[in-house]
């Protein structure tokens, strides 16, 4: 079975900083998917950006970005300059090549300050 | 709209009673999904819909739970005699073919609450 940790209840960042949030996961699978979802106030979870584990090099998606280890199985999202609409929930949720379930992590709780 | 509509978005209900919960997927999407999300918690899969195919329901935690989708669109999660533990937000979302390279799309949820 896939599990997937957040190790970070709860983070703070000002705003216009960086912020690194942690995900770590356990698969025996060589071909998956992770993935970091936002979740508002408002409950909509909205996707913020996806990595393919065949591909090497880390996403991007304007001022998100991740820094993925597959050795290690590490999924870091990176948020930089921080901006208020950012607070919110973050899971990190992994998707292996043969199911089409997410497996999701308890969630970060990020709160953007002034 | 455009996006997945669930409903209700709120409801409270006595210990054991029935309940239905509605998911209106995007327009075209054969896949569909339903997620639980506990108080503190991840969000945990319940149960997936992919075209005619016979659904996975290996996420159903009891046999008071069941869903079904109506021609291949809306979807309906029953819960039947509720108990206090399944108070939880309940997610909908739906995707293109239900491929790894298509994401999911969530509705706003349903926060149920068992009094």
């Amino acid at each position: 079975a896939q599990t997937v940790t957040q190790s970070q209840p709860e983070m703070s960042v000002q705003e216009a900083e960086t912020v690194t949030l942690s995900c770590t996961y356990d698969t025996s699978e060589s071909n998956y998917y992770l993935f970091w979802y936002k979740q508002p106030p408002s409950r909509q979870m909205i996707l913020v950006i996806r990595q393919e584990a065949y591909k090497q090099q880390n996403a991007t998606e304007n001022r998100f970005s991740v820094n993925f280890q597959k050795a290690a199985k590490s999924f870091s999202l990176k948020i930089s300059d921080s901006q208020l609409g950012d607070t919110a929930m973050y899971f990190c949720a992994f998707q292996t090549g043969t199911a089409s379930k997410l497996t999701f992590g308890t969630g970060t709780r990020l709160q953007v300050t002034l | 709209g455009a996006g997945v509509s669930q409903s209700p978005s709120n409801k409270v209900t006595e210990k054991g009673k029935d309940v239905e919960l509605r998911c209106d997927p995007i327009s075209g999407h054969t896949a569909l999904y339903w997620y639980r999300q506990s108080l503190g918690q991840g969000l945990e899969f319940l149960i997936y819909f992919q075209g005619n195919s016979a659904p996975d329901k290996s996420g159903l935690p009891s046999d008071r739970f069941s869903a079904e989708r109506t021609g291949g669109s809306v979807s309906t999660l029953t819960i039947q005699r509720t108990q206090q533990e399944d108070s939880a937000v309940y997610l909908c979302a739906s995707s293109l073919d239900g491929g790894r390279n298509q994401p999911q799309h969530f509705g706003d949820g349903t926060r149920l609450s068992i009094l």
